[in-house]
């Protein structure tokens, strides 16, 4: 099975404060999502990666950044963390079907993490 | 632009009965459609997915959906809920225009069952 793991369940920091978001998956998946799920609104994509060191922003990048030193490793970092960042965040990582010559992604997500910013 | 369109955003049953979670897309080209399900503090599990052939798909734990072309609709449904069916389902669809499929998820429905 597929597993992507996250490095905290439940995490609470203060204004200004610079946050890491880790995300590592065991199956060799070449690309990796960072998602942010707020009530009402849905999985917003915040940042993707295809391959090591390459990354592309995704819907709403604004105040984040990431990293992706090791194929298995996503990173998601808030530089100076907001209240309005305050949200569940959600990697996920992906195995690209080739169907009829165009591509389509099977996501797996890992379990989240709870983020409040106080 | 693509776009996901979960017509409930919630909808509540009791145990037992059957269920219909809606979801349409706009889309010019084919494309190729997923179910996830969210339960409570957990991340997405993959229901079921389209990408070719048949268009009713069966996925995990008695759902089923039909691939609708002309309406453009991906509905999920299941003869029978059981309490443990509680949760939050998400629709999503590849983005065609994307050359690595990308998906573009709906808001997501939560379904109640009650006892």
């Amino acid at each position: 099975d597929v597993k992507v793991t996250q490095s905290s369940r439940y995490l609470v920091k203060r204004t200004g404060e610079k946050v890491f978001l880790e995300c590592v998956q065991d199956m060799d998946h070449e690309n990796m999502f960072w998602y942010r799920q707020d009530p009402g609104l849905g999985l917003r994509l915040i940042y993707f990666s295809y391959d090591v060191k390459m990354k592309e922003k995704g819907d709403i990048p604004e105040g984040y950044s990431v990293s992706r030193e090791k194929k298995e490793r996503f990173s998601l970092i808030l530089e100076s963390a907001s209240t309005n960042q305050t949200s569940m965040y959600l990697c996920a990582s992906s195995l690209v079907l080739a169907v009829g010559g165009r591509a389509a992604n099977e996501q797996f997500f890992g379990p989240g993490t709870r983020l409040t910013v106080l | 632009a693509q776009s996901v369109t979960q017509l409930d955003s919630q909808v509540p049953v009791f145990e037992e009965a059957p269920v219909e979670l809606r979801c349409n897309y706009s889309s010019s080209v084919s494309v190729y459609l997923f179910w996830y399900v969210q339960y409570p503090n957990q991340g997405l599990q993959l229901l079921l997915k389209y990408l070719s052939g048949s268009t009713l798909v069966k996925g995990i734990n008695g759902f089923e959906a039909e691939f609708n072309k002309s309406q453009t609709s991906f509905h999920l449904r299941k003869p029978s809920v059981h309490i443990s069916d509680t949760a939050e389902y998400f629709c999503a669809v590849s983005d065609p225009g994307g050359s690595q499929g990308n998906l573009i998820f709906g808001k997501g429905t939560k379904l109640s069952v009650k006892p």
